[in-house]
């Protein structure tokens, strides 16, 4: 069965430093889809990004950017120049069929 | 466009009540889903649905039923409630792409059975 797992429980950083949150998978599928989530403390889940197994082109979007590796089976989310908006639970997903397996979360605090 | 709505919000049940959670989506979207988040954990998928008539168990069923008798309407049920269903619930949607199955998800239910 799938696996997603998040080694990291909670990380902490003061503002402007560079944070890497870190998701190793496992999956005997050939053709696989990797999300990222991001919960602030409002609650909400808020997609961030998608990654199909064939792609493994590094993908920067403004401060975010994620690295996927397959050879590893991880799929690395960096965050540059950490704000304190950046605050909040992140879960890393595995497709398995038409469902989704998460982590367990990061919880990242970012200190002004 | 309003996405997954879900209701209510919060709700306090004492054990052995029993109650609905409702989720809608107006996305047209064939797949729902239920999952709930315990404190510190991610998210544990309840149960699950591909279209109208057609629901299957996810990870943690036990305790609960749904239906889903029309394509944006997908209720979770909780009988008998327990303490351990003490919990936050996330309905979702999806469609599929030709990128995957990107879910949308509700605001989420926070449930306290005491």
């Amino acid at each position: 069965a799938q696996k997603v797992t998040q080694a990291q429980t909670e990380i902490s950083v003061v503002e402007k430093e560079d944070v890497t949150l870190d998701c190793v998978y496992e999956t005997r599928d050939t053709t696989y889809y990797l999300f990222w989530y991001k919960q602030p403390p409002s609650g909400e889940l808020v997609f961030l990004i998608r990654r199909n197994s064939f792609d493994e082109q590094n993908e920067i979007s403004g401060r975010y950017s994620w690295n996927f590796q397959k050879s590893t089976s991880s799929f690395n989310f960096t965050i540059t120049a950490s704000q304190v908006v950046d605050s909040a639970v992140y879960f890393c997903a595995l497709s398995e069929g038409n469902k989704l397996v998460f982590g367990a979360g990061t919880i990242l605090r970012v200190k002004s | 466009n309003a996405g997954v709505t879900q209701t209510p919000k919060f709700r306090i049940l004492k054990i052995g009540q029993s109650m609905t959670l409702q989720c809608a989506q107006d996305m047209n979207h064939n797949y729902m889903y239920w999952y709930r988040q315990d404190p510190g954990m991610g998210l544990k998928l309840i149960y699950y649905s591909v279209g109208a008539g057609i629901t299957d168990k996810g990870e943690v069923p036990n305790g609960y039923n749904v239906s889903r008798s029309t394509t944006e309407d997908f209720p979770l049920r909780l009988e008998l409630a327990a303490p351990s269903q003490t919990s936050v619930y996330f309905c979702a949607s999806s469609q599929r792409t030709g990128s995957g199955y990107e879910q949308y998800f509700g605001p989420g239910t926070r449930l306290t059975v005491t």
